[in-house]
């Protein structure tokens, strides 16, 4: 059965500390994404990847950056968090030649206190 | 400014009945549809599309309704089934793909015995 896994279920984080949220994928898919899940706001896209060492912004990349050194794994990472970016991410990832593709991962609720 | 919107935040059926959730869109440029169901503490999963150039896509229960001229597509789930009960949204893709999907807020589907 193939996978997205994000590394924890539920984090709860300082202000002002540095998080990684990390996600891997087993089925080769080139493009991986996160995004950040709020009530009212629906899903919003924070970064994206469509090939090793490369990223993308989305629609909210502010406060946020990305590591993606392999393939199967991209990093989502919090230089400084903030209340503001207490929210549920979810990582996903598809296959450049199929729409169909966008697997998501079960989600991180990251709370910061 | 939102180029995906679902107007409703909420919905509520009776079981046995039609559920239609709807979805408007500004960007004429899209070229594919999707609807993704989420349950609580889950990711998003994928439940059907429909292509630009199609106005509907049938696949069992789920019907997707297409108006281009209006911008304008519509879920419709018969007969709804208690298991129906979730968050629905709505997304669109601008190209096949490395870009990410850009959802609408989400509907929150009730099922009623």
């Amino acid at each position: 059965d193939v996978k997205v896994t994000q590394s924890s279920r539920y984090l709860v984080k300082r202000t002002g500390e540095k998080v990684f949220l990390e996600c891997v994928q087993d089925m080769d898919h080139e493009n991986m994404f996160w995004y950040r899940q709020d009530p009212g706001l629906g899903l919003r896209l924070i970064y994206f990847s469509y090939d090793v060492k490369m990223k993308e912004k989305g629609d909210i990349p502010e406060g946020y950056s990305v590591s993606r050194e392999k393939k199967e794994r991209f990093s989502l990472i919090l230089e400084s968090a903030s209340t503001n970016q207490t929210s549920m991410y979810l990582c996903a990832s598809s296959s450049g030649q199929n729409i169909y593709g966008y697997t998501f991962g079960s989600g991180t609720r990251l709370t910061v206190v | 400014d939102q180029q995906v919107k679902q107007n409703s935040p909420s919905l509520s059926v009776q079981e046995g009945r039609i559920s239609i959730l709807n979805c408007d869109y500004t960007n004429s440029m899209f070229d594919y549809f999707l609807w993704y169901k989420k349950y609580p503490a889950e990711g998003p999963t994928f439940l059907i599309s429909i292509s630009s150039i199609k106005d509907k896509n049938e696949d069992g229960r789920f019907t997707v309704f297409l108006n281009k001229s209006a911008k304008h597509l519509s879920l419709h789930i018969v007969p709804s089934q208690p298991g129906d009960s979730a968050v629905y949204f709505c997304a669109a893709l601008l190209r096949r793909g490395a870009d990410g999907l850009t959802f609408g807020k989400g509907t929150h589907l009730i099922i009623q015995p």
